[in-house]
């Protein structure tokens, strides 16, 4: 079946200590985005890559970096995490920016930091 | 700016009982709008969507109307089952991209 995968789906780091979230996709979707999702919020958008061009949101801090080495692949990088960076982190795909086309997201990395 | 706001929860049913989440949206133009679920332990799952006004979503025995009048996006569901225990969050598309908005999400607890 074709999916979203996120690796790993529980990831422990500790304070100021760099992390890597892994998100991968065999839809061959255009577009992959980056959400954070803190406890009974709704989801948050950090960023997307519409193929290999990057898009920051406005609000997204500056710890936060991706990489999408190819079309399979995109990281999400918290180059030093804070205790206000836990979350749930989920990656999504879509084929294009349409505003019709439905997203679809992979099972989260829940992100704690001690 | 664009954004939604939705009914909060938790919501405590018993199974067959009928169901309302009320959501409304703030947005330039045309968006689109989504309802999405997401279980226990699992990511979001697209539930429906509509992309025009007076356009109906619907599945699994879910259905929302897009209301522009309104500006509205209800869930409704006439007879739930202890399976639909989940967290539903209405969102939508701006007119002229997919960056998406969510709604802060309305937990839904079916009893038997």
């Amino acid at each position: 079946d074709a999916m979203v995968i996120q690796n790993p789906r529980y990831q422990v780091t500790q304070f100021g200590k760099p992390v890597t979230l892994s998100c991968s996709q065999t839809l061959n979707h255009n577009v992959m985005y980056w959400y954070q999702q803190k406890s009974s919020q709704a989801p948050k958008l950090l960023f997307h890559y519409y193929d290999k061009d990057f898009n920051n949101e406005a609000d997204t801090p500056d710890n936060f970096q991706s990489r999408r080495p190819n079309t399979s692949f995109c990281f999400l990088d918290i180059r030093s995490p804070g205790l206000g960076d836990a979350a749930m982190y989920l990656c999504a795909t879509s084929m294009t920016r349409g505003n019709t086309d439905t997203q679809y997201f992979g099972p989260g990395t829940r992100l704690t930091v001690l | 700016g664009n954004s939604v706001t939705q009914m909060e929860g938790p919501v405590t049913l018993s199974e067959e009982a009928f169901l309302t989440i009320n959501c409304t949206y703030t947005a330039t133009g045309y968006p689109s709008l989504f309802w999405y679920v997401q279980y226990p332990g699992e990511g979001l799952q697209l539930l429906l969507k509509a992309t025009k006004a007076d356009d109906k979503g619907s599945n699994k025995g879910f259905e929302a109307t897009y209301r522009k009048e309104t500006t509205s996006f209800h869930l409704e569901k006439g007879s739930v089952q202890v399976s639909d225990s989940a967290v539903y969050f209405c969102a939508l598309s701006p007119y002229n991209n997919n960056d998406m908005r969510f709604g802060a999400g309305t937990r839904l607890t079916v009893k038997p």
